[in-house]
């Protein structure tokens, strides 16, 4: 069964700090990953989307993640990150077809001055 | 477009009521589906649908109806409320004619069961 494990419950940086967030997943075929985010309040923004090629995936807002098959790992990274993206983020797997997307438990992202 | 609609923003229960949330959605999107959000859980998938008339059970489908009667709407009942089931609610829905596109969600329906 496909699953995803986001280790970390909630970070805290400093506004202009670089970040990353991890997220490993489990999938007996190919995986097709998401990240999203959810600022308070509001529902779920798709950030990223890794389906084939290239393992490095640009998003919005400055976002990129790398697919990495060997560690089963699709983090999620921002060279500066601002005050405004403070707000949860959640790792998703899917496959093919009707596959149901799985997401992970989220990571809460704090940013202090 | 409006995209994913969910109605109401906002729902208090007693135990033992019934009511059903409201999803719809305006892009002709085949797959929807409905989660619940809790605190430190991420979202469950409780039940979606590959199409009208087709429906199937997430991983949480338990004290949850679902039926699709038109592809725009995809409501979710509550039979009789549990305590449980205080959570946030969201409906989400994806093309299922484009290879793994991502899914669209609505803004949450916030249920508290007293």
């Amino acid at each position: 069964a496909q699953s995803v494990t986001q280790p970390d419950i909630h970070i805290t940086v400093s506004e202009g700090a670089s970040l990353e967030l991890r997220c490993n997943y489990s999938y007996g075929a190919t995986p097709y990953l998401f990240w999203y985010v959810q600022s308070p309040g509001q529902g779920l923004q798709l950030l990223l989307k890794y389906f084939s090629g290239d393992t490095l995936v640009q998003g919005i807002k400055g976002f990129e993640a790398e697919f990495k098959r060997s560690q089963s790992s699709f983090n999620l990274r921002k060279p500066s990150v601002h005050w405004s993206d403070a707000a949860e983020y959640f790792c998703a797997v899917g496959g093919s077809g009707n596959t149901p997307l799985v997401f992970g438990k989220g990571t809460r992202l704090s940013v202090i001055a | 477009n409006a995209g994913v609609t969910q109605t109401p923003k906002f729902q208090v229960l007693k135990t033992g009521q019934s009511m059903t949330l409201q999803c719809a959605q305006d892009m002709n999107h085949e797959y929807m589906s409905w989660y619940r959000q809790d605190p430190g859980m991420g979202l469950r998938l409780i039940h979606y649908s590959v199409g009208a008339g087709i429906t199937d059970q997430g991983e949480v489908p338990n004290g949850y109806n679902v039926s699709r009667s038109t592809t725009e709407d995809f409501p979710l009942r509550l039979l009789s409320a549990a305590p449980s089931q205080t959570s946030v609610y969201f409906c989400a829905s994806r093309p299922m004619g484009q290879k793994n596109s991502p899914l669209h969600f609505g803004n949450g329906t916030r249920l508290t069961v007293t």
